[in-house]
């Protein structure tokens, strides 16, 4: 069974600080690798999406990067803002069964 | 392009009563899930639908029902609502067979039993 984890589960910075958010999977038997944004009482919302093929994206301010022999993925966050803050999640795809497996989130606050 | 859909965004019910939440996508996908989000829990999936006419269970199909009505449309039925279901419901769907795309969610149904 797949099963995704993140560290830290909360993380506090200073405005313009960059910063590295974590995800492990245990099977790397996956689809691909998604990040998502979630704003306290809102939806998600798509950040990177990385194939499994791929060992990275990036999207203006955002880097996300895939080891997938190693089961790992990271999302850096250059010059945080305050604006950033919100719950991040990544979760993965895997190959076997038709569902992606979410990770349980980090939540950040980015202080002005 | 409206994406994913669902109603209602709220909902107040009863122990016992039963409701249909809806989710209607409108970008051709095969594949439609819904999961429930609890505090301390994440994301959990309930059930899902590969393709239409099928469905298969999740992590915690428990207490649901599901239909897959057409391409657009997948349906979560609760047939007695209890307290352990008070949650936020997401509906989601992708075109997970091609692993070319993410998934792409509703905007949640925050349903509370009291």
């Amino acid at each position: 069974k797949q099963e995704v984890t993140q560290i830290p589960a909360a993380l506090s910075v200073p405005e313009g600080e960059n910063l590295v958010l974590n995800c492990s999977f245990t099977d790397s038997a996956i689809y691909n690798l998604q990040w998502f944004r979630q704003d306290p009482g809102k939806g998600l919302t798509s950040l990177l999406l990385i194939q499994s093929s791929q060992r990275e994206q990036t999207s203006g301010r955002l880097n996300a990067s895939l080891d997938k022999s190693s089961g790992r993925s990271t999302l850096y966050i250059a010059a945080s803002q305050p604006g950033d803050s919100a719950t991040y999640l990544c979760a993965v795809a895997h190959n076997y069964g038709q569902n992606f497996v979410f990770g349980p989130g980090t939540r950040l606050s980015v202080l002005p | 392009n409206a994406g994913v859909t669902q109603t209602p965004k709220f909902q107040v019910l009863k122990t016992g009563q039963s409701m249909t939440l809806q989710c209607a996508q409108d970008m051709n996908h095969n594949s439609m899930y819904w999961y429930r989000q609890d505090p301390g829990m994440g994301l959990r999936l309930i059930y899902y639908s590969a393709s239409e006419g099928t469905t298969d269970k999740g992590e915690v199909p428990n207490g649901y029902n599901v239909s897959r009505l057409n391409k657009r449309e997948f349906s979560l039925r609760l047939e007695s609502a209890a307290p352990s279901q008070t949650s936020v419901y997401f509906c989601a769907s992708s075109e997970l067979d091609t692993g070319l795309e993410g998934a792409f969610f509703g905007q949640g149904t925050r349903l509370t039993v009291v």
